[in-house]
C-alpha cells in the first residue's frame, strides 16, 4: 500500500530558528496537505497543495509540492514555542470516489525558549 | 463553535463491551470521514460518507465495527465486543463535496481495559 516516510522523526530547537521537514512517497500523490496535532487533541490543517511545484504560505509557513509529485516539504520561519507539536504530512491521490487521506508518522518539533 | 465536534472525548471500557461514538461535522459538509490513531503513528482511514452514503471502508474496519449517517449529518461509529486492541483516538473530520481539505474533531480517546 502506500507509504508516506516523514523526516526527521522529531527535531529540537531553539527559538527563533528556522525549520524544515518533508515526506516522500514511493507513490504519485495528486495533493498534499500538511496538519498540526498537539497533544490529546485532533490535527489542524495549515497549507494545501494542488499541483506539482506549488509553493504555498500561510503565515511563518511555507509549503512545496514537489515536482515529482512524490514528495512536500515544510518550511517554518522563526520559530516561536507555540510551534511545539508533530506535524504530520497526507496525502492524497485524488479521482474517482476516493477521497481517504494517507498519513506520514509525523515530526515531533520542540522548541526551546 | 462551527467545527468538528465528537463526544464523547474519552471512553474507558471493558474488553467486550460494545461502544458508540459520535460526531458531529461542520455543518453543510457533505463528506464525513472516520479515522484511527495509536501512538506514534499517523491517522489511518477506516471508512468515509458522502451525505447518507458510506462510500469506502477500509480493511482495518472489522465487521465488529459499524458507521452510520443516517440523516447526512451527523455519524456514529461502533465497536462491539470491544478487545484491547481497539485501545485507540478515534478521529472524525468532514469536508465539502469537490475538495480534499478534511477538517478534523478533536477526536475520542478509547481505552479498552
Amino acid at each position: 500500500g502506500q507509504q508516506l516516510n516523514q523526516s526527521p522523526q522529531s527535531m529540537f530547537i531553539q527559538e527563533g530558528e528556522d525549520v524544515s521537514m518533508n515526506c516522500t512517497s514511493s507513490s504519485i500523490f495528486n495533493t498534499w496537505l500538511w496538519y498540526k496535532q498537539d497533544p490529546g487533541e485532533g490535527p489542524v490543517l495549515l497549507i494545501a497543495l494542488y499541483k506539482a511545484g506549488e509553493l504555498t504560505s500561510n503565515g511563518r509557513l511555507t509549503a512545496q509540492f514537489g515536482i515529482t509529485r512524490k514528495d512536500s516539504f515544510l518550511n517554518i520561519s522563526a520559530s516561536i514555542p507555540s510551534d511545539v507539536g508533530i506535524y504530520f504530512c497526507a496525502g492524497l491521490v485524488s479521482g474517482g470516489s476516493n477521497y481517504k487521506l494517507t498519513f506520514g508518522k509525523g515530526t515531533l518539533l520542540t522548541v526551546n525558549p | 463553535d462551527t467545527g468538528v465536534s465528537q463526544d464523547p472525548r474519552h471512553k474507558i471500557t471493558k474488553r467486550g463491551q460494545n461502544v458508540t461514538f459520535r460526531c458531529d461535522p461542520i455543518s453543510e459538509h457533505n463528506r464525513l470521514y472516520w479515522y484511527r490513531q495509536t501512538l506514534g503513528q499517523g491517522p489511518e482511514f477506516l471508512t468515509y460518507f458522502q451525505n447518507e452514503a458510506q462510500l469506502e471502508k477500509s480493511r482495518l474496519l472489522s465487521d465488529r465495527f459499524s458507521a452510520e449517517r443516517p440523516k447526512g449529518s451527523f455519524s456514529t461509529l461502533e465497536i462491539q465486543r470491544t478487545e484491547q486492541g481497539d485501545s485507540a483516538m478515534y478521529l472524525c473530520a468532514s469536508s465539502f463535496v469537490d475538495t480534499y481539505e478534511q477538517y478534523f474533531g478533536p477526536g475520542t480517546r478509547l481505552t479498552v481495559t
